[in-house]
């Protein structure tokens, strides 16, 4: 079975600074997808970014990215001039792309509190 | 495009009763994942149905059942509703099963 492992459960960023969130997984597959989500306050889950293991490049969205390291299952999210609004719970997911026992299933970690500091 | 809705947003339920809970996809989404969040457990999965067809279930006992309709909303029950089974419940719906999954704002379930 996966597991996913985010060792920090709270990180705190001054506005305007960069952040770097950690998330480890455990998995014998070659094929899956890794995923940030956030949830604010109001529990909705906003998807942030998405990697795709077969892409060596590591994936971006605007202040968003991610340091993905395939051989040492580590899968880290950089948030860069830090935002009043980022201040939210993280949570680092796997999917696996090997269908059966895996469909429409994520595995999340535990997540990580956000604080941003004006 | 609107998008997953879930209906009630808030619940509270005595021991023992049951519950429906509803969610209504993103439009031409077929797939509909249900997740159980509570403190103490975090995100855990519930159920996957994809055209009507449970594909796929965790580890939750019977007393947890879900079904999908041809228009691809889902309900997810509760039935002999345990103290435990407090938490927010997600559901989230993909275009394709394996792809990036969209979640509504979920259900919070308070049993009493």
């Amino acid at each position: 079975a996966q597991t996913v492992t985010q060792s920090q459960p709270e990180m705190s960023v001054q506005e305007a600074e960069t952040v770097t969130l950690s998330c480890t997984y455990d998995t014998s597959e070659s094929d899956y997808y890794l995923f940030w989500y956030k949830q604010p306050p109001s529990r909705q889950m906003i998807l942030v970014i998405r990697q795709e293991a077969y892409k060596q490049q590591n994936a971006t969205e605007n202040r968003f990215s991610v340091n993905f390291q395939k051989a040492a299952k580590s899968f880290s999210l950089k948030i860069s001039d830090s935002q009043l609004g980022d201040a939210a719970m993280y949570f680092c997911a796997y999917r696996s792309d090997a269908g059966g026992t895996s469909y429409g299933k994520l595995t999340f970690g535990q997540g990580t509190i956000l604080t941003v500091h004006p | 495009k609107a998008g997953v809705t879930q209906t009630p947003r808030y619940l509270i339920k005595t021991r023992g009763q049951q519950v429906t809970l509803s969610c209504s996809p993103i439009s031409g989404h077929r797939s509909v994942s249900w997740y159980q969040q509570t403190p103490g457990q975090g995100l855990q999965f519930l159920f996957e149905y994809f055209s009507e067809t449970q594909r796929n279930k965790g580890n939750f006992p019977g007393r947890f059942s879900g079904r999908q309709f041809s228009n691809s909303r889902s309900e997810m029950n509760v039935s002999t509703l345990e103290l435990g089974d407090s938490a927010l419940y997600l559901c989230a719906s993909s275009r394709t099963s394996g792809r990036e999954q969209f979640f509504g704002p979920g259900t919070r379930l308070t049993v009493l």
